[in-house]
């Protein structure tokens, strides 16, 4: 089974701070994604990476910043926190293969700034 | 961008009912998934199924992609069932856009 590890579950940061979130698959996985989830407006894709060191911008970049500098490992980086980036944070990876393949998540971070 | 649309928002079962839920897609799509997310937020594939029928116990679903719909069925429901179910669709690009669910409530 696939494996897609986030390194908290919940998380409290002050406004201002620099947070890292943290996400591992075990899977030798090419595709990483960075979402946020949010009453009202659903999954939103923030970024994603098609190979190591390689990123692209999603649907709501604005605030983060990403890392991956080993295949199995893609940070999501809060440069400096503020209230509205107070959110559930979903992690996906999958294979990229020669045709689509399916997207696995991580159990989540719900991340709180105060 | 691509449009995913799930119905019916929200659905109230009694345990032992079946279900049927829908997703319709507004162009083709070269990834579909169904995922169940649980009271604790976890967010759990059910199904990738861009085309053709899948069965995993209880669950079943159809994709039928000329017609740009896919339908999710639940059989003989338990409380454990309860939750939010998304469809997600990936149309030539790495990105998954996702309806805005169904909140299913399996009743005792």
């Amino acid at each position: 089974d696939v494996k897609v590890t986030q390194s908290s579950r919940y998380l409290v940061k002050r406004t201002g701070e620099k947070v890292f979130l943290e996400c591992v698959q075990d899977m030798d996985h090419e595709n990483m994604f960075w979402y946020r989830q949010d009453p009202g407006l659903g999954l939103r894709l923030i970024y994603f990476s098609y190979d190591v060191k390689m990123k692209e911008k999603g649907d709501i970049p604005e605030g983060y910043s990403v890392s991956r500098e080993k295949k199995e490992r893609f940070s999501l980086i809060l440069e400096s926190a503020s209230t509205n980036q107070t959110s559930m944070y979903l992690c996906a990876s999958r294979h990229s293969g020669g045709s689509n393949q399916p997207q696995h998540f991580g159990d989540g971070t719900r991340l709180s700034i105060l | 961008g691509i449009q995913v649309e799930q119905s019916p928002p929200d659905l109230i079962l009694q345990e032992g009912a079946n279900s049927t839920l829908r997703c319709n897609f507004s162009d083709s799509v070269n990834n579909l998934q169904w995922f169940h997310q649980n009271p604790w937020g976890q967010l759990i594939n059910l199904f990738y199924i861009p085309s053709g029928t899948k069965q995993n116990g209880r669950l079943s679903a159809t994709t039928v992609a000329t017609e740009r719909y896919s339908l999710l069925y639940i059989s003989s429901s338990q409380t454990t069932d309860s939750g939010v179910y998304f469809c997600a669709v990936e149309a030539g690009s790495y990105q998954l856009t996702f309806g805005k669910g169904t909140k299913l409530s399996v009743i005792p």
